[in-house]
Formats: structure tokens, C-alpha cells, sequence
């Protein structure tokens, strides 16, 4: 039982390349959530999906595109990356919203430089 | 909505218990009281959660004030793998973008 992997572990960008962060749950959760973790700091919601068809924007989704692919898949992509997007992302997901423990997966470093 | 006030950091000799403090006055009658940790640069891991009544699992316990403005994560023989940031948080039936990860406590465990 895998839980939600992410791929991949590690990138290096340059600045204004583009890419895509996958994420999948294999728990069939309906919710699934994005965020981010500068060093030193908590965590920040990117965008959430609550359920299968909808996704909303969180904290800081400037700079980010998220697509819920289907139930298990929800993807993250930077269009054009920036230096201050070096961080940990990390992809969770719930069996319903936010009265649903969330469960992580190990995240992906980025660095753009 | 509500937000939680922790001590940036804490420790404890192994083998002892280990009590977190979480601050969360603000807390609506919906809202439960979450612990998750985070080890080292991992994703953060679910411990226990909460309303009003005390919980208990194979991990930790959770003593909420009957006010539902404080709560303790007890961890009963803290080892030397419980050293993490442990974050405390109050969401309900509510968007999603309302749960918030604050700075947490940092748990360190003396050998």
C-alpha cells in the first residue's frame, strides 16, 4: 500500500523553465491538497482539490497550475519557474476535506536557479 | 478561524513523557483539534485528533480542556525517534484552505 507518492524526488530548474509535480493516492480519497515548505517554516497551502472535478486556490497560488486528473492523480505546474520557487512541495490527501486526517507524501526538492 | 499558539521548542529525556502544549482559543464548536509531526525532512505524518473528549491510540494521547481552548499531545515514553516538529491544528467542515500549518514545536529527546 504505497499512500501518496510523489515524483519526482528531486529537480533543478532553470529560471523560466517549466514543469510538472505528480501526485498519487492510492487510498481512494476523494480530497487532495498541495503545498509548500520553505526552510525553517511551516507548511503553505498551494491549491486543494476537494473532490474529484473541482480545485481551489489556496494560500500562495501565484506562479501555479493544478489539474485533478482523475480521482487518484492531482498534478502541480509551474509555468515559468522563479528562485523564489526553491522549496519543498509536499502532496496530501484526505477521504473528505478538512475533517479528514491529512495524509503526506515525501515530497519533491526544487531548486531554481 | 481558528489559529493555534505552540512553543517554538521543547525536550525530553527518553523514557519519560513527553507533553505538547497547543493554544486554541479561537476554536469553533465544528472545528477538531489535529497533531501531526514532521521527522527530520519528511512529509508530515498524522498522529491523533480531536472534538471535545480525550483520545488515546497506539501513538500518543490528546487531553482537550473541557473550555476547547487548550490541548496537550502526550507522547507516554518519548524515544529517541520522536524527535520532530510537531504541528498542532484546528480544522472543521469548512474549506480546506482554512487548515493551517503554523511554525510548530521542535521536540528534542535527550538520550
Amino acid at each position: 500500500n504505497a499512500g501518496v507518492t510523489q515524483t519526482p524526488k528531486f529537480q533543478v530548474l532553470k529560471t523560466g523553465q517549466s514543469m510538472t509535480l505528480q501526485c498519487a493516492q492510492d487510498m481512494n480519497h476523494n480530497s487532495m491538497y498541495w503545498y509548500r515548505q520553505d526552510p525553517g517554516m511551516g507548511l503553505r497551502l498551494i491549491y486543494y482539490s476537494a473532490s474529484e472535478g473541482t480545485t481551489d486556490k489556496g494560500e500562495v497560488p501565484n506562479g501555479y497550475n493544478v489539474s485533478r486528473l482523475n480521482k487518484r492523480e492531482f498534478s502541480l505546474r509551474l509555468e515559468s519557474a522563479a528562485p523564489s520557487q526553491t522549496s519543498v512541495y509536499f502532496c496530501a490527501s484526505s477521504v473528505e476535506g478538512a475533517y479528514s486526517p491529512l495524509h503526506f507524501g515525501n515530497g519533491t526538492r526544487l531548486t531554481v536557479t | 478561524d481558528a489559529k493555534t499558539t505552540q512553543p517554538p521548542s521543547m525536550d525530553c529525556a527518553e523514557g519519560r513523557a513527553a507533553n505538547l502544549p497547543c493554544n486554541h482559543s479561537t476554536i469553533s464548536g465544528n472545528e477538531y483539534v489535529y497533531w501531526y509531526r514532521q521527522i527530520h525532512s519528511q512529509g508530515p505524518q498524522y498522529i491523533i485528533h480531536g472534538l471535545k473528549n480525550n483520545e488515546t491510540n497506539e501513538m500518543a494521547s490528546l487531553i482537550i480542556t473541557e473550555d476547547r481552548k487548550s490541548s496537550t499531545l502526550i507522547l507516554p515514553h518519548a524515544t529517541l525517534r520522536d524527535t520532530a516538529v510537531y504541528y498542532c491544528i484546528s480544522s472543521g467542515y469548512s474549506s480546506a484552505s482554512k487548515i493551517i500549518f503554523g511554525s510548530g514545536t521542535r521536540l528534542s529527546i535527550r538520550p
